[in-house]
């Protein structure tokens, strides 16, 4: 079976610029998170999309948007990039709102 | 609120040696806990996880935990290293309100093995 797959792998953009992120969860997952981890440190919340709807959302500015499909895989939108935007995002799904994530190998953003 | 708190950015260990990464949290109400391990380029992987129950909680590779709620913390314990084991290790928190997929992590610990 597939795990969570995200695209693309790497990516380098220029500040100013607008990044979208993509995931697929594991076939069957209706929930799906954002997770950005900085060089050194732990993931820190972003989002969650629980049945298409915002579940919740983490401590970033209104430059960080997410969306969730009818097919449960999620966008991850940031505007007006900044240096401090680079990265390691991680997606993570679940089966329900409330069980065990699932990580995906994520995409290294660097903003140059 | 919730948050984590791991001692020791850096832990080495000969193989064979105990493992012991330490973990403390903070919550306002009572938590689910995780432990993770990441290796190099690579995304999470679940180690053990208490929700409710067993204080004592195993997972995979011969990892387990202990809730200890009076010392509001889930140390993470191996009796005998391996090569293998060397990676990071992440603990996080979550709200049951919120689910499993709120978590809060810790800054990491890095585990090496000395052969």
């Amino acid at each position: 079976d597939a795990g969570v797959t995200q695209s693309p792998t790497h990516l380098i953009k220029t500040r100013g610029q607008h990044v979208t992120l993509r995931c697929s969860p594991i076939s069957g997952h209706k929930s799906v998170s954002w997770y950005q981890q900085v060089l050194g440190q732990g993931p820190q919340f972003i989002f969650q999309y629980y049945e298409k709807e915002e579940r919740g959302r983490g401590n970033f500015p209104d430059r960080f948007s997410a969306r969730q499909f009818p097919n449960y895989s999620s966008e991850l939108n940031v505007n007006a990039l900044l240096l401090g935007d680079s990265a390691l995002y991680l997606c993570a799904s679940s089966l329900e709102d409330n069980t065990e994530a699932f990580f995906g190998q994520g995409t290294r953003l660097t903003v140059v | 609120a919730q948050s984590v708190t791991q001692l020791g950015s850096h832990v080495s260990v000969s193989e064979g040696a105990l493992v012991l990464l330490r973990c403390n949290y903070s919550s306002s109400v009572p938590p689910y806990l995780f432990w993770y391990v990441q290796y190099p380029n690579q995304g999470l992987q679940l180690l053990l996880k208490y929700t409710t129950g067993a204080t004592l909680v195993k997972g995979i590779n011969g990892f387990e935990a202990e809730f200890k709620k009076s010392e509001t913390s889930f140390h993470l314990t191996k009796p005998s290293a391996h090569m293998s084991d060397a990676a990071e290790y992440f603990c996080a928190v979550s709200d049951p309100e919120a689910g499993a997929n709120n978590l809060f992590f810790g800054t990491g610990t890095r585990l090496t093995v000395i052969p």
